[in-house]
């Protein structure tokens, strides 16, 4: 698990301002995903990549942006936050070959005002 | 696409006592099926999986039953222990293809183990 990390790992910030959520993970995983999770809704996927320079929308993607130039980063952009994108978000990471499990950093809890 | 149920949403049960877990799931391509357990402010770790292909699994306390013709699948515990309260998530996966690998998950529920 700890090669997974999240960045910051708590955050405040102001309606309309723009927030990066940093990923890394140290393991040289293919897949990366980005979920939220919010009381009664589980974990929603926002987007994922399966690998540097290709990623996807997931279940909820809307005011959300990611890019992935490196294997090991996988960061989201929150372009223009709104308070209903206050929420805990996750990270996680699966290797390409070796299984399908899915392995989640420690969350970004974040606030917006 | 794939919806996955868990029913209830909180579950209590008395130390020592055994508890069980149901979701369902509406695709039928769907061929793994992972169980995660999140403790109060920690990440969701994976704690048992089952393949379509497999009817049951176990390890240790825990045990997972897989029912394809019905499209629900279970998750056991025996024994329960304090440390089993937390929130648990089922999900389900259709076999990857190409740079599709997503995991639906399932709302969560909350068990409680009574001490």
């Amino acid at each position: 698990d700890a090669g997974i990390t999240q960045s910051p790992r708590y955050k405040i910030t102001e309606t309309g301002r723009q927030v990066t959520l940093m990923c890394h993970q140290t393991w040289s995983h293919s897949y990366m995903f980005w979920y939220r999770q919010d009381l009664g809704h589980g974990l929603r996927l926002i987007y994922y990549s399966a690998a540097a320079d290709i990623t996807d929308k997931g279940e909820v993607p809307d005011g959300y942006v990611v890019s992935r130039s490196k294997t090991e980063n996988f960061p989201l952009t929150l372009e223009s936050a709104t308070r209903s994108q206050t929420s805990v978000y996750f990270c996680a990471s699966r290797d390409l070959t070796t299984g399908r499990t899915q392995y989640f950093g420690p969350g970004t809890r974040l606030t917006v005002l | 696409g794939e919806n996955v149920e868990q029913h209830p949403s909180t579950l209590s049960v008395q130390e020592g006592d055994s508890a069980v877990i149901k979701c369902t799931y509406s695709d039928s391509a769907s061929n793994y099926f992972p169980w995660y357990k999140q403790e109060l402010g920690k990440r969701p770790q994976l704690i048992i999986d089952i393949r379509s292909n497999v009817g049951e699994k176990k390890d240790q306390r825990i045990a997972v039953t897989l029912n394809k013709t019905a499209k629900h699948f279970s998750l056991h515990i025996t024994e329960t222990q304090p440390e089993d309260s937390a929130v648990y998530f089922c999900a389900a996966s259709i076999p990857p293809t190409g740079a599709n690998s997503k995991l639906t998950f399932g709302k969560g529920i909350t068990l409680s183990v009574r001490p």
